[in-house]
């Protein structure tokens, strides 16, 4: 089974700390994203990256940078935590064919107080 | 029961009933569809695909049929269980080049299953 993971389910953070999110994939594959999730919003994509070293801006960087230093990891960071980044952030990965859908972590769920 | 997608994001259905969750997408160019789960405390989870060149393709329980036409998706569900109750997403592939293949997400319909 394909597996991504993230380094927390929950976490709380205060306004203007940095904030890094993990996520680790076990499948080689090429391409892995970082979305965040809101009620009324649905899935909004922060940044992607399809290779090590490579990325790309989402619909909504702003805030966020994002590190892939090897190809199994890829860490969303926040510079300086606002209240508005308060969120549930998911992280999935796909092969680069794209032949298949992407796989999703199980979320971290991020609150800035 | 039918639904919107993006209109109607509840969808009641009695157990044992099909479901019918529906989705409109935006970009005509699109050539992959998903439909994704997603359960309560969980991320999505992929059910089915269908590419642009295909009108249907039916899964275990779940049938996904594409109208190019008017540019709509929907998701069958045969024999609605407990089980099926969650957040339904459609996503389209829009292709944003680089090798990666990134999803635009609709915003999804919570299924409920009633007694």
């Amino acid at each position: 089974d394909v597996k991504v993971t993230q380094s927390s389910r929950y976490l709380v953070k205060r306004t203007g700390e940095k904030v890094f999110l993990e996520c680790v994939q076990d499948m080689d594959h090429e391409n892995m994203f970082w979305y965040r999730q809101d009620p009324g919003l649905g899935l909004r994509l922060i940044y992607f990256s399809y290779d090590v070293k490579m990325k790309e801006k989402g619909d909504i960087p702003e805030g966020y940078s994002v590190s892939r230093e090897k190809k199994e990891r890829f860490s969303l960071i926040l510079e300086s935590a606002s209240t508005n980044q308060t969120s549930m952030y998911l992280c999935a990965s796909s092969p680069q064919s794209g032949a298949v859908g992407q796989y999703f972590g199980p979320g971290t769920r991020l609150t800035v107080t | 029961g039918e639904s919107v997608g993006l209109h109607l994001p509840t969808l009641s259905v009695q157990e044992g009933d099909n479901s019918i969750i529906n989705c409109a997408y935006s970009n005509s160019a699109s050539d992959y569809f998903i439909w994704y789960k997603q359960e309560s405390g969980k991320g999505p989870q992929f059910i089915i695909d269908i590419r642009s060149n295909m009108d249907k393709r039916q899964g275990q329980r779940v049938t996904v049929l594409l109208n190019k036409t008017v540019k709509h998706l929907s998701l069958q569900i045969a024999a609605t269980q407990p089980g099926d109750s969650a957040v339904y997403f459609c996503a389209e592939n829009i292709g944003r080049g680089g090798g990666a293949d990134g999803l635009t997400f609709g915003k999804g319909t919570h299924l409920i299953i009633q007694p």
